[in-house]
């Protein structure tokens, strides 16, 4: 069983640019997840979706963060414009149906803002 | 607000040795407990869960302990070896309102010495 899959692995831009993430979560799974990680610090959950609905995006900075899960299957995860304070790790993960069910999560993608 | 703390922060222990790692949360009222592991540069892997009702969880030489009345967790690791080498993260899922969220400690980094 393919895991999930996430790219670009790496992304160096520079503050006020723009950058976007991609997610493809393990087949069949209904729920996705977007987890920010800042360096020292356990993942934070930015936004939730259930096929393409959102459940959850209390902690997403939607001044500047935005998410689209078109089709319930593939995510974007998307930055705009960049700050400083957003270098991270950004992963994603998925489970099978609700949060309370096992999440796997994928490889991230670990950018930095300079 | 559900929070997760893990103690100690860091922790370098001789090959071979058995050890354990701390976890506690503030808010009881969780649906289950998870352990995982984080390698550098890589996702996150689930090593062990443990539902709300459970008190322990096995997994060849894991296991980890669930004390909900007093918001602890243990994760014991018998028999270290070099591969074990790793950041341990302990998460919770509760309530968050209308959704279930995974909550997380900031981690456990263990060093194996030779």
């Amino acid at each position: 069983e393919a895991g999930v899959a996430q790219s670009p692995r790496y992304k160096i831009i520079e503050k006020r640019q723009s950058v976007a993430f991609w997610c493809n979560p393990i087949s069949g799974h209904a729920t996705l997840y977007w987890y920010q990680q800042i360096l020292g610090q356990g993942p934070k959950l930015l936004i939730q979706f259930q096929n393409n609905g959102v459940v959850d995006d209390s902690q997403l900075p939607k001044d500047r963060f935005s998410a689209e899960r078109l089709k319930g299957v593939d995510s974007t995860l998307k930055i705009q414009p960049a700050k400083l304070e957003d270098s991270a790790v950004y992963l994603c993960a998925s489970s099978l149906l609700v949060s309370t069910d096992t999440q796997y999560f994928g490889p991230g993608t670990r950018l930095t803002v300079l | 607000k559900q929070e997760v703390t893990q103690i100690p922060a860091a922790l370098s222990v001789p090959e071979g040795e058995n050890l354990v790692l701390n976890c506690s949360f503030t808010d009881s009222a969780i649906y289950n407990l998870q352990w995982f592991r984080q390698d550098p540069g890589k996702g996150l892997t689930s090593l062990l869960l443990i539902q709300s009702s459970q008190r322990e969880q096995t997994s060849g030489r894991l296991n980890a302990s669930l004390d909900k009345s007093s918001g602890r967790s243990t994760l014991y690791i018998a028999a270290s070896q070099p591969g074990d080498s790793a950041t341990y993260l302990c998460a919770v899922i509760s309530s968050g309102g209308s959704n279930y969220k995974l909550t997380f400690g900031k981690g456990t980094l263990l060093t194996m010495n030779p």
